[in-house]
């Protein structure tokens, strides 16, 4: 099942610089999208969501851009801090889906100083 | 900041016997989820449970899996006649309503060790 990708498995990325992290699905049907961080040891913490009648969320650092002719979705951290070293997953929902999130399987993203 | 509470942090259970996971919802949620990952796997769905009622379920909560709502604040998921396959981590989440557009909080987790 790989209705959720997301293609890079890592990102390096300097202290204040822009994080850039991306999600592809197949399911048309889906029309709401979230991004989530996980710390090591801990639950994934919801971060930002978009729905499909959108194109542009924002939320203070965390911008989410989605293109459904593409059916790609990425998440814009900027700038990046340290502290925002972590897994990224991306997950997907659609509306009658009985709130069954999909998700892709994580980049892990390291800000350096 | 409100959060979903599991326990334990870490269960080992031999293999053949019960485990039952527990967790506290966020207070004012109505719905409330099961999802597992195995180590180097997606995370992945269980069940949803809305009004004391599984509101969808995938396959692999088969009739070993099934989820309570015991009392007003705990959520339980009870595998019985566990299974080395069901070494996880199992997360709870929770939301304030269903359908789209309700973001999903989660908690750290339990992780799973079948002996």
């Amino acid at each position: 099942d790989q209705q959720v990708k997301q293609n890079s498995p890592s990102l390096s990325v300097q202290e204040g610089r822009i994080s850039i992290l991306n999600c592809d699905y197949t399911n048309s049907m889906f029309d709401y999208f979230l991004w989530y961080k996980k710390y090591p040891a801990e639950g994934p913490t919801f971060l930002i969501s978009i729905s499909s009648i959108k194109d542009k969320n924002e939320d203070g650092r965390f911008t989410v851009f989605l293109n459904k002719s593409a059916k790609h979705l990425s998440l814009h951290i900027v700038p990046s801090q340290p502290g925002d070293s972590a897994v990224y997953f991306c997950a997907a929902d659609l509306t009658g889906g009985g709130n069954k999130l999909t998700f892709g399987t994580g980049t892990q993203l390291k800000v350096e100083l | 900041e409100p959060e979903v509470t599991q326990t334990p942090s870490h269960q080992v259970t031999q293999m053949g016997q019960e485990v039952i996971l527990r967790c506290v919802p966020i207070s004012n949620h109505l719905y409330f989820y099961w999802y597992r990952q195995i180590l180097g796997q997606k995370v992945e769905f269980l069940v949803s449970f809305y009004n004391n009622e599984i509101s969808e379920k995938s396959e692999i909560f088969d009739d070993q899996f099934s989820v309570e709502r015991p009392d007003g604040s705990n959520f339980t998921l009870k595998i019985r006649s566990t299974k080395l396959e069901d070494s996880a981590m199992y997360f709870c989440a929770s939301s304030r309503q269903g359908g789209s557009n309700q973001p999903q909080h989660f908690g750290d987790g339990t992780r799973l060790s079948i002996l």
